[in-house]
């Protein structure tokens, strides 16, 4: 596997099930990223792990919970979502450059997964 | 803060046209500046991006922008489209603050 990979590509759930998104990346990188894609609004960050650690939260619902267990693999777990939820969600990742430069160079995107909430 | 304007949300062209998507930001830190591309049921791709340096870069596809720092703008161009440029495009921009912040996306619509 090369790039950065995401699983399921698909996933349709109910209201009151639990499930997790999974996204690996294999370039090396030391941030990685979920983001929410819905219709005819700009992509939404929602989570920032850098060197492991959550630098940032996006004001993301608690029915949204991230895991970011070693530099290469991240999770989204899902819980109680409601139907405004269902969208397609990207997970990417990049080499961040170490303050003071600290910014974010090139980031590298997933297929996503398309997750239909019920 | 920052922020992207896409000032098109929809560019329909015939093959072998040319093309140009426009793209607007501003921000309060040093700019750094990225077009991504995304095909259908897939992620995003970067096509080029500004960092410093000369102000024309040139991407993968034939793809260009310019980055004019006086009209706050990063235009896409290309001088001839092919079908498979159909896609949308997204602006971004990215700070001193480990974030990129994107724009609405312009689909781009290629008809033969």
């Amino acid at each position: 596997e090369t790039g950065v990979t995401q699983t399921p590509r698909h996933l349709v759930m109910g209201m009151t099930n639990k499930k997790s998104l999974k996204c690996e990346q294999h370039l090396g990188h030391n941030a990685m990223y979920w983001y929410k894609q819905s219709a005819k609004k700009p992509l939404e960050l929602m989570f920032v792990y850098n060197f492991k650690e959550q630098t940032e939260n996006n004001s993301v619902p608690s029915r949204f919970s991230p895991e970011c267990p070693n530099s290469s693999h991240l999770f989204l777990h899902l819980h109680t979502l409601q139907p405004e939820d269902s969208a397609l969600y990207l997970c990417a990742s990049s080499q961040d450059k170490p303050p003071p430069a600290g910014f974010t160079d090139t980031q590298y995107f997933g297929p996503g997964t398309r997750l239909t909430v019920l | 803060a920052q922020s992207v304007t896409q000032l098109d949300s929809q560019v329909p062209v015939f093959e072998e046209a040319p093309v140009e998507l426009r793209c607007n930001y501003s921000s309060s830190v040093s700019v750094y500046l990225f077009w991504y591309v995304q095909y259908p049921n897939q992620g995003l791709q970067l096509l080029l991006k500004y960092l410093s340096g000369s102000t024309l870069v040139k991407g993968i596809n034939g793809f260009e922008a310019e980055f004019n720092k006086s009209q706050t703008s990063f235009h896409l161009r290309k001088p001839s489209v092919h079908i498979s440029d159909t896609a949308e495009y997204f602006c971004a921009v990215g700070g001193s603050n480990y974030k990129l912040t994107f724009g609405k996306g312009t689909l781009l619509t290629v008809n033969p």
